[in-house]
């Protein structure tokens, strides 16, 4: 069983929709917890990170992670076209090195 | 945010051959560097870690004679692929972390497409 699990996708959404994007996880020493955006051969940005339980926002952005479930999720209000991408949850431990990734999320956003 | 370059950003090579990527920290210096692979549609695939001064770290399954790692100074990795087959055919891209980051940020490469004929 990985350790990261993200909603496969893919997601055709019409512009202006709320769109929610998950992830499970299975290690209890994560602490931040991070969303990337990686447009069609490019490397990933970062998108927003929490670090631990609580909601995060930025512009139409929401970062939310509840670590009782295990559970992370992105949301995005108002989609645009240009949100079109795959999006990447990814978490670290405390003391941890390296990024645990989830396998992405494809959007397609509607014009 | 902090700024990691690539090059090249793409390369076409003959099989057998070896081909060198460089990743470079252009505004912090970056004590841990990230290789990783894409396959299309997949998700990042850790190969090593790279630490200045040090061998890398090699994820398991990934073979270190064939992905040699080289993290010289503070601000640049390379990794060489060694007699490269088709099936070597990948987006490789890097990623360093910045030390004043408080959470371990990443920042990201933009990536480099390997076809090997």
């Amino acid at each position: 069983q990985k350790e990261v699990e993200q909603d496969p996708g893919p997601l055709s959404v019409p512009e202006g929709a709320i769109v929610s994007l998950n992830c499970t996880y299975s290690n209890s020493a994560f602490q931040y917890f991070m969303w990337y955006r990686q447009y069609s051969r490019k490397g990933p940005e970062l998108l927003m990170y929490t670090y631990s339980s609580g909601n995060k926002e930025d512009g139409r952005f929401t970062a939310q992670v509840d670590k009782s479930s295990k559970y992370i999720s992105l949301f995005i209000r108002d989609s645009q076209p240009s949100d079109s991408a795959t999006y990447l949850c990814a978490m670290i431990g405390t003391n941890a090195g390296k990024s645990t990734f989830g396998d992405g999320t494809t959007l397609t956003v509607k014009p | 945010g902090a700024v990691v370059s690539q090059h090249p950003s793409w390369v076409i090579c003959k099989s057998g051959t070896s081909v060198k990527i460089e990743c470079r920290s252009l505004d912090f210096q970056a004590t841990t560097m990230f290789w990783y692979r894409q396959f299309p549609k997949q998700s990042l695939m850790l190969m090593a870690t790279s630490n200045e001064g040090s061998k890398a770290t090699y994820e398991q399954g990934v073979e270190k004679d064939k992905f040699l790692i080289n993290h010289a100074s503070l601000t640049l990795s390379t990794l060489t692929v060694t007699s490269a087959h088709p099936e070597d055919s990948s987006f490789y891209i890097c990623s360093a972390r910045d030390p004043a980051s408080s959470y371990n940020e990443q920042f990201f490469g933009p990536g480099t497409r390997l076809t090997v004929l």
